[in-house]
């Protein structure tokens, strides 16, 4: 299996700008997270779905993000308009079953820098 | 709230060496995961466990549910083993949420 798939790994982007990023859950995982890791506040969870449902979406800073998943092999999360305090990585996980006995499988995670 | 203190925050150690990093936690939890991440690089989950001890290749990771404690241990370590190495603990049953420790940074020295 390919793993979580992320892209893109690396994105520099400007102020104001639209920023989407994209993961691919591993096949039949119906968990799927979002996190954001900085050296300020370590890793936190952004949005939690469960077979493609938003489960939770507390952790979502700002009217300014947002995540959808259309399906079960595909997950997007954007930031419009991106600030340079949204630089971080972003990674996302994937568990099978429910979220509370599944092994989580991380990304390679997306580095984002807005200048 | 749940709180997850790892310690130390930095290590340095000699190829060879048997290495311990500790978690510990304040609340009741369903499980404790150990991650690793080398520089620039993805996460890897290493371990998840509720109990007791787990054993993958050098790396042992071990639980006590009673002193809300976890360490991970590498025995003959090696420098590839240079990463950060992330404690998290997940909340009760049914629960989804980790709560993440601020990392060990663990160097091997050739």
């Amino acid at each position: 299996d390919a793993g979580v798939i992320q892209s893109p790994r690396h994105e520099v982007t400007e102020m104001g700008q639209e920023v989407t990023l994209r993961c691919k859950p591993i096949s039949g995982h119906n968990s799927l997270f979002w996190y954001r890791q900085t050296m300020m506040r370590g890793l936190e969870l952004l949005i939690y779905f469960n077979n493609n449902v938003p489960i939770d979406d507390s952790g979502m800073p700002e009217d300014r993000f947002s995540a959808k998943m259309p399906n079960a092999s595909f997950s997007t999360l954007k930031i419009q308009p991106s600030e340079p305090r949204d630089s971080a990585v972003y990674f996302c996980a994937s568990s099978i079953g429910l979220a509370s006995t599944g092994e989580l499988f991380f990304g390679e995670g997306s580095r984002l820098t807005v200048l | 709230k749940n709180e997850v203190e790892q310690s130390p925050q930095n290590l340095t150690a000699q190829e060879g060496e048997f290495i311990t990093i500790n978690c510990s936690y304040s609340v009741g939890i369903s499980a404790l995961h150990w991650l690793q991440q080398h520089p620039g690089g993805g996460i890897v989950s290493l371990f998840m466990l509720s109990s007791g001890k787990k054993k993958h290749g050098r790396l042992i990771a071990t639980i006590n549910i009673q002193e809300k404690h976890s360490s991970l241990h590498i025995t003959a370590s090696h420098p590839r083993d240079s990463a950060v190495y992330i404690c998290a603990s997940r909340g009760g049953a049914g629960s989804y949420q980790l709560t993440f420790g601020k990392g060990t940074k663990l160097s091997v020295i050739p």
